[in-house]
């Protein structure tokens, strides 16, 4: 099975100022025949269910805001929050969906400053 | 609209068996393969379980134990948890895969699973 791994487990950052919360697999998530990879984020608030950000590694869902960004390739990937605002304290999941059993990541518990 | 309703959640000893639910509305269930993935309390995310038109996937977890099925005549996804043990006390939650890649875009609220004597 692909072992997903966050860094940091949790994060304190200032309202306004950037996140970045990194996620690195076991092997490469990278599909040689269509050059994507395999790699989505979450985001989930006390009580809810978590809900889908980034898929493909870097395209954003629909209604995501653009303050919120997917980089990476392989097996290093990053997502970044450019400016920081109070409703995004929530806990960031990674998952890779290449192999036939997915798996995410321990979970990345984002707060404020 | 998409929705996902999860029901058939409780208290259960270990031994014992539950069945889930999942009752979807707002797109074309057959058309899409539907997980299972489960969060004890404080806990991560894990995966449990996929289903396609054709083929099921099941983690180590609970192969042998869960059996995942769907009725696309009444829209719904069942998860059949038998020889339940401590350990799969969580909150299962059905996820709608996506029609263009593997990520769940959709998810139900969840339905709460408690294994005690």
């Amino acid at each position: 099975d692909i072992v997903m791994t966050q860094s940091p487990d949790s994060l304190a950052v200032s309202l306004g100022e950037r996140a970045t919360i990194n996620c690195k697999s076991s092997q490469s998530v990278l599909y040689s025949s269509n050059n994507k990879n395999y790699l989505a984020w979450y985001q989930q608030k006390p009580g809810q269910p978590p809900k889908l950000l980034i898929y493909w590694a870097s395209t954003r869902e629909s209604g995501v805001p653009d303050r919120f960004s997917g980089s990476g390739s392989g097996t290093d990937f990053t997502l970044t929050i450019s400016s920081l605002q109070a409703e995004d304290v929530a806990v960031y999941y990674c998952q890779q969906y290449y192999g036939t059993l997915y798996t995410f990541g321990q979970g990345t518990k984002l707060e404020i400053k | 609209e998409v929705q996902l309703v999860d029901s058939g959640g409780g208290l259960v000893q270990p031994g014992g068996s539950l069945r889930l639910s999942c009752a979807a509305s707002g797109f074309t269930f057959s058309s899409y393969s539907m997980n299972w993935v489960r969060q004890a309390r404080g806990k991560g995310l894990e995966w449990i379980s996929y289903i396609s038109s054709a083929t099921v996937y099941y983690a180590d977890s609970v192969k042998g134990r869960f059996t995942i099925s769907r009725d696309n005549a009444k829209n719904s996804l069942y998860l059949q948890m038998n020889s339940l043990r401590d350990e799969d006390t969580a909150v299962y939650y059905c996820a709608r895969e996506s029609g263009s890649g593997s990520y769940l875009d959709y998810w139900g609220q969840g339905t709460l699973v408690t294994v005690s004597s």
